[in-house]
């Protein structure tokens, strides 16, 4: 059964820094891509970030491109997400997914932002 | 950027009958290569995370039950609810993956 585990999120200064994880099980980790999404509460998707097999490539929406930074670990079977100079705006629920045969097919629970003074 | 919008934002809809939601973007998101149309279908219940119905705008991932259905070429596209059961009150949002990732604002579906 295919488990993605995300966690590290919590509330944080504006101008501060977190890492999110989101450790995978289930499946073999290295020869899928990965992906962070984002949803305010009660709002809609919107993809941030995604790292390919071996995490030569990555990349990034704009809104984040230059604060964030995805890396992966295939020995931990761990995808993350790197923030910095966290905005209010940032204040979202982040999911971990899975880049499947053709898009986004597994997605973790989600673990929650707060950018707050 | 691809913008993808859909239609309605929301419905409501009796059980046993038709739900239907259209998702149009903004450009092609068709792969001429293969023909086949990089737009995705996903289901949100509240409190968890969203669930893959259709990929490939008709392909039903494994497990999805047959009432969902998609449709679709290009630009514009449908998701369709044949006969609505209470458990699929949910959010709907398409996806292209054509040129990086956008989803729609979301179609909220729920019982009349």
């Amino acid at each position: 059964e295919v488990q993605l585990v995300e966690s590290g999120g919590g509330l944080v200064q504006p101008g501060g820094s977190l890492r999110l994880s989101c450790v995978a099980s289930g499946f073999t980790f290295r020869t899928k891509w990965m992906h962070w999404v984002r949803q305010v509460p009660g709002k809609g998707l919107v993809w941030v970030s995604h790292v390919n097999r071996d995490g030569s490539a990555r990349t990034y929406a704009d809104s984040v491109k230059g604060r964030f930074t995805i890396s992966r670990d295939n020995a931990k079977n761990t995808v993350y997400l790197q923030m910095s100079s966290l905005r209010a705006e940032d204040t979202a629920i982040y999911y971990c997914a899975r880049g499947g045969e053709a898009t986004l097919d597994y997605w973790g629970q989600g673990t929650l932002v707060t950018v707050s003074s | 950027d691809i913008v993808m919008t859909q239609s309605p934002d929301s419905l409501a809809v009796s059980l046993g009958e038709r739900a239907t939601i259209n998702c149009k973007s903004s450009q092609s998101v068709l792969y001429s290569s293969s023909n086949k149309n990089c737009l995705a279908w996903y289901q949100q219940k509240p409190g968890q995370p969203p669930k893959l119905l259709i990929y490939w705008a008709s392909t039903r991932e494994s497990g999805v039950p047959d009432r969902f259905s998609g449709s679709g070429s290009g630009t514009d596209f449908t998701l369709t609810i044949s006969s609505l059961q209470a458990e699929d009150v949910a959010v709907y949002y398409c996806q292209q993956h054509y040129t990086s990732w956008t989803f729609g604002q979301g179609t909220r579906v729920e019982i009349k």
